[in-house]
């Protein structure tokens, strides 16, 4: 299986703050890495597919990027809507695996 | 928009076997190619599960292979799990979701997801 790691697991930042959270595949995934947001109680959100594509409806301050294992997710301008747990995940190839999560506190 | 919301029972006795319906509204089941069970614990975090294309081919992860079967009822609209011999391992939040492929595979939309506790 492809493991998926995650860094940091949890950060604390303030509203407008500029957020990096990084992804490493266990080995050569190309650019198949999603990125989900999940609110306590709720279903994660897809948020970023195929490294960079900005799923439909997601604010523009989200970015990824990334291919082969390292990839980054950004947000330019943190808003406190976005306080939440960001996964990644992995879709080249089966079994699907997912990083531990990436918490975002406030500050 | 379609939306997906899964229903089973709550409470599983271990050896016992885990039942879980998702139903499809507000559009086809046959609008996705495929759909997926994903199930997340403390101990385990998020775990793809299985999915299962509309003809009703299926991939299972390894882990559960042996135990695990998903269906589709197209004239309901809903697909299924099923986890036979569950252990207190099993208890989780399961969650159904699409499998969108089209420009790369990922989880869209989700259900709201419902907890499964394994215990007697």
């Amino acid at each position: 299986d492809i493991q998926m790691t995650q860094s940091p697991s949890s950060l604390s930042a303030s509203v407008g703050d500029r957020v990096t959270i990084t992804c490493r595949a266990s080995q050569t995934i190309s650019r198949y890495l999603n990125w989900y947001q999940q609110k306590p109680g709720k279903a994660p959100k897809l948020v970023i597919y195929t490294a960079s594509t900005l799923q439909s409806g997601v604010p523009s301050r989200f970015s990824g990027s990334g291919s082969g294992t390292d990839f980054t997710l950004t947000i330019s301008t943190l808003q406190p809507e976005d306080f939440a747990t960001y996964y990644c995940q992995q879709s080249y190839s089966g079994p699907f695996t997912f990083g531990q999560g990436t918490k975002v506190e406030i500050k | 928009q379609v939306q997906l919301q899964e229903s089973g029972p709550g409470l599983v006795k271990p050896s016992g076997t885990l039942s879980l319906t998702c139903a499809v509204s507000g559009g086809s089941i046959s609008t996705s190619d495929w759909w997926s069970w994903v199930r997340q614990s403390p101990g385990r975090g998020l775990e793809w599960v299985g999915d299962i294309f509309r003809t009703g081919s299926t991939n299972y992860n390894p882990s559960l292979k042996s135990r695990v079967t998903i269906s589709v009822d197209k004239s309901k609209n809903q697909f299924s799990l099923r986890l036979s011999f569950v252990t207190a391992a099993d208890t989780a939040v399961y969650y159904c979701a699409g499998l969108l492929t089209s420009g790369g595979r990922r989880f869209d939309p989700w259900g709201q997801g419902t907890l499964v506790t394994v215990s007697s």
